[in-house]
C-alpha cells in the first residue's frame, strides 16, 4: 500500500532532551516536506526536500534540523526542544515539488513540557 | 506572494442534503493546481479533490465537485448526499509551480458538522 509512514504517533518529552521523528515513504517520490499544525495558524511548513542531500528551509525552521540521505526517509530531528514546539507534525511527499498533491502520514502529536 | 482563503470557519449541514464550502486564492502564476483536503477527528490529512488550473472542466469525485472560478480565483467544493462521515474540517490548498520551495498553502479551513 502507498503511504507515508510517521512516527511515532504521540510523544511528550521534556525541554533540551533531542529527539527525531522518522518520516518514511514507498511511492518513489522526490519532494518531502514537514509541516506543524498549530491552532489559529494552520499549516506551516518546517523544511522540505526536492531530492536526496537537497534540503532548505521552510516558513519555521528555527529549532529544527533534517536530513534526506536516502530518498524515502525523512528524520525531523528536534536538538533542544522547547515548548513553543508543541504541536502537530505533518510530514508528507509528492511526486514532484510542483503540481502533484501531497500525500500525508498520519501525523504525530509532540508535547514538550 | 499566493495566499489562500476560507472564510466560512464552520458550516453545519444535514444529513443526505448538500453543502458549499468556500475558497478563494491570490496568485501572479497563470500554471498551479488546486486541492481540497479533509481533516476527520482521527488528524489524518486526506485528499478530497484537485483541480489544474489549465483545464476548464470541473473535477468531480463520486459525491464531491468543485466550482472552479480561474478569473474570479474561486474554488468552492461541494459535498452531495452529505453523511456523517463527511463531518471533518476541510482545507483549501494551492500549489505552483514549484517557486514557492514546492509549498502547499493551506486556508485556515472549514470545519463541516453533519447533522443526523
Amino acid at each position: 500500500e502507498a503511504q507515508v509512514t510517521q512516527n511515532p504517533r504521540y510523544l511528550i518529552t521534556v525541554t533540551g532532551k533531542k529527539l527525531t521523528v522518522t518520516c518514511s515513504q514507498n511511492m518513489n517520490h522526490e519532494y518531502m516536506s514537514w509541516y506543524r499544525q498549530d491552532p489559529g495558524l494552520g499549516l506551516r511548513q518546517i523544511y522540505y526536500s526536492m531530492n536526496v542531500e537537497v534540503t532548505d528551509k521552510g516558513d519555521v525552521p528555527e529549532g529544527y534540523k533534517v536530513s534526506r540521505k536516502e530518498k524515502r526517509n525523512f528524520p525531523l530531528i528536534l536538538e533542544s526542544p522547547s515548548p513553543n514546539q508543541t504541536s502537530l507534525y505533518f510530514c508528507a511527499s509528492s511526486l514532484t515539488g510542483n503540481h502533484s498533491p501531497l500525500h500525508f502520514g498520519n501525523g504525530t502529536r509532540l508535547t514538550v513540557t | 506572494a499566493q495566499t489562500v482563503t476560507q472564510s466560512q470557519p464552520e458550516m453545519s449541514v444535514q444529513e443526505a442534503e448538500t453543502v458549499t464550502l468556500s475558497c478563494t486564492y491570490d496568485t501572479s502564476e497563470s500554471d498551479y493546481y488546486l486541492f481540497w483536503y479533509k481533516q476527520p477527528p482521527s488528524r489524518q490529512m486526506i485528499l478530497v479533490i484537485r483541480q489544474e488550473a489549465y483545464k476548464q472542466q470541473n473535477a468531480t469525485e463520486n459525491r464531491f465537485s468543485v466550482n472552479f472560478q480561474k478569473a474570479a480565483k474561486s474554488f468552492s467544493l461541494k459535498i452531495s448526499d452529505s453523511q456523517l462521515g463527511d463531518a471533518a474540517m476541510y482545507f483549501c490548498a494551492y500549489r505552483g509551480d514549484g517557486g514557492s520551495q514546492g509549498n502547499l498553502i493551506f486556508g485556515k479551513g472549514t470545519k463541516l458538522s453533519v447533522k443526523p
